[in-house]
């Protein structure tokens, strides 16, 4: 049974970045992609981006263009989410999930990661 | 982007009743739809893909439908364990989107 295993808690200045590794144990990432997901205090979830080697390269969401960068190395199992010019507004909690395809471009997540909390603060 | 709404926000739901909230895409998205439970401090769980396709594990008192713009989650006799916020989130085109969730509580 795969397991998605985070890394831990993060605090930020504004303007700064931040990486949130996510490794796979129990299984791999190969035939999978890997989806990110953020839910701010309080607040529902938001699709930030999704890697699929079918893919070529990473599908993210308008609002994080050139701020976000999604990698899997599938050597080691890890997902990597790096987020620069963080502001207060990214302070949540960051998900990892195992994104298994349907069809076309649809993926649903199977497997999630524990969350890693990411607090922006001066 | 395709918008998703949810209704109810909130729903209040005794042990044995039956529970269904809809979800409404902004355009069509055929089957690609997909609900979520979420406890608090927990990261979500899959419960049903394709907009009606159990996933293996959950209980089979969930149950999914709908396509095209309307979908409906189900959870026929609710159990304490039930309680929860639930999301549908359209997988047809990205981005990715999600509703706003629908928070079960005890009544």
């Amino acid at each position: 049974q795969v397991q998605l295993v985070q890394s831990g808690a993060e605090v930020k200045k504004p303007g700064s970045s931040v990486r949130v590794s996510c490794k796979a144990s129990g299984g791999t990432f190969s035939n999978y992609g890997v989806t990110w997901v953020r839910q701010a205090p309080g607040q529902g979830l938001e699709w930030m981006g999704t890697t699929l080697p079918l893919f070529g390269t990473a599908k993210n969401a308008q609002k994080f263009q050139g701020r976000v960068t999604l990698i899997t190395d599938e050597s080691t199992s890890t997902a990597y989410m790096e987020l620069s010019s963080l502001r207060s507004e990214d302070t949540a909690v960051y998900y990892c999930a195992r994104a298994v395809a349907l069809g076309g471009s649809s993926l649903y997540c199977d497997h999630w990661g524990q969350g890693t909390l990411v607090t922006v603060s001066s | 982007d395709i918008q998703m709404t949810q209704s109810p926000s909130f729903v209040s739901a005794s042990v044995g009743d039956r529970v269904t909230i809809t979800c409404r895409a902004s355009q069509r998205i055929a089957s690609w739809l997909v609900w979520y439970q979420q406890k608090p401090g927990k990261a979500p769980n899959l419960l049903i893909y394709d907009a009606s396709t159990l996933q293996s594990g959950v209980p089979s008192r969930f149950s999914g439908s709908g396509s095209g713009t309307d979908f409906t989650l189900s959870i026929s006799s609710l159990q304490p364990e039930d309680f929860a916020t639930y999301y549908c989130q359209q997988a047809d085109s990205f981005p990715y989107t999600f509703g706003q969730g629908t928070k079960l509580e005890i009544k």
